[in-house]
């Protein structure tokens, strides 16, 4: 079936570095992207969204990128700092499945001071 | 504050035992939905719903009920608890509609933390 996957499970970076998320999906049908960012002992909160018309959105020190033609989309974070250690989580969502997101397994972000 | 409130954030309970899990919205979401997060599986969608009176099967809906009797509510019932239901139960919701501001955005919940012993 379709389905959202990560490439690396763990990133480790230094505090002040670039971080690179990753994010590989199957379905060309899906046209709505979301990140999400989970910490510890807490629910997922809303990061950053993009559609399939766009190939780039910015936000605060965030940007997602998205590339249709290998189905890859990645999440920047500039400056990284410790407040961002966290699980991170990309989402799509296809028309015919309403408001049904389908999850990636998730990337751990660790920052080190 | 406005969110997404469920109860209880942590239960034990022994196998066969039934319990429910409270989910509550103040944001006048029309959609809610259940998941579930095990290590190394992501987020696996249980049970969703699109409106008061209305509900349907996620990915993973065995040995799970759920009802919509209100906008705001959306309990999640467990009749039979068995180990494999070990997990961390997520509550979202959020508006519907494709095209609308804030459509498919999901406002999560603080989590609740259930173990079937």
């Amino acid at each position: 079936g379709e389905s959202v996957g990560l490439h690396l499970p763990t990133l480790s970076v230094q505090e002040g570095d670039n971080s690179i998320i990753n994010c590989a999906y199957s379905n060309s049908a899906s046209d709505y992207f979301i990140w999400y960012k989970q910490e510890s002992g807490k629910g997922p909160q809303f990061i950053i969204d993009i559609r399939s018309n766009m190939d780039k959105r910015q936000g605060q020190r965030v940007t997602v990128l998205l590339n249709k033609t290998v189905k890859h989309l990645s999440l920047q974070i500039a400056a990284t700092q410790p407040g961002d250690s966290a699980v991170y989580f990309c989402a799509e969502v296809y028309n015919n499945a309403g408001n049904m997101l389908t999850f990636g397994g998730g990337t751990r972000l660790m920052v080190k001071p | 504050n406005a969110g997404v409130t469920q109860t209880p954030k942590f239960q034990v309970l022994k196998t066969g035992q039934s319990m429910t899990l409270q989910c509550a919205q103040d944001m006048n979401h029309e959609y809610m939905s259940w998941y579930r997060q095990d290590p190394g599986m992501g987020l696996r969608l249980i049970h969703y719903s699109v409106g008061a009176g209305i509900t349907d099967q996620g990915e993973v809906p065995n040995g799970y009920n759920v009802s919509r009797s209100t906008t705001e509510d959306f309990p999640l019932r467990l009749l039979s608890a068995a180990p494999s239901q070990t997990s961390v139960y997520f509550c979202a919701s959020s508006y519907s509609g494709t095209g609308r501001p804030g459509a498919n955005v999901l406002t999560f919940g603080a989590g609740s933390r259930l173990t079937v012993l």
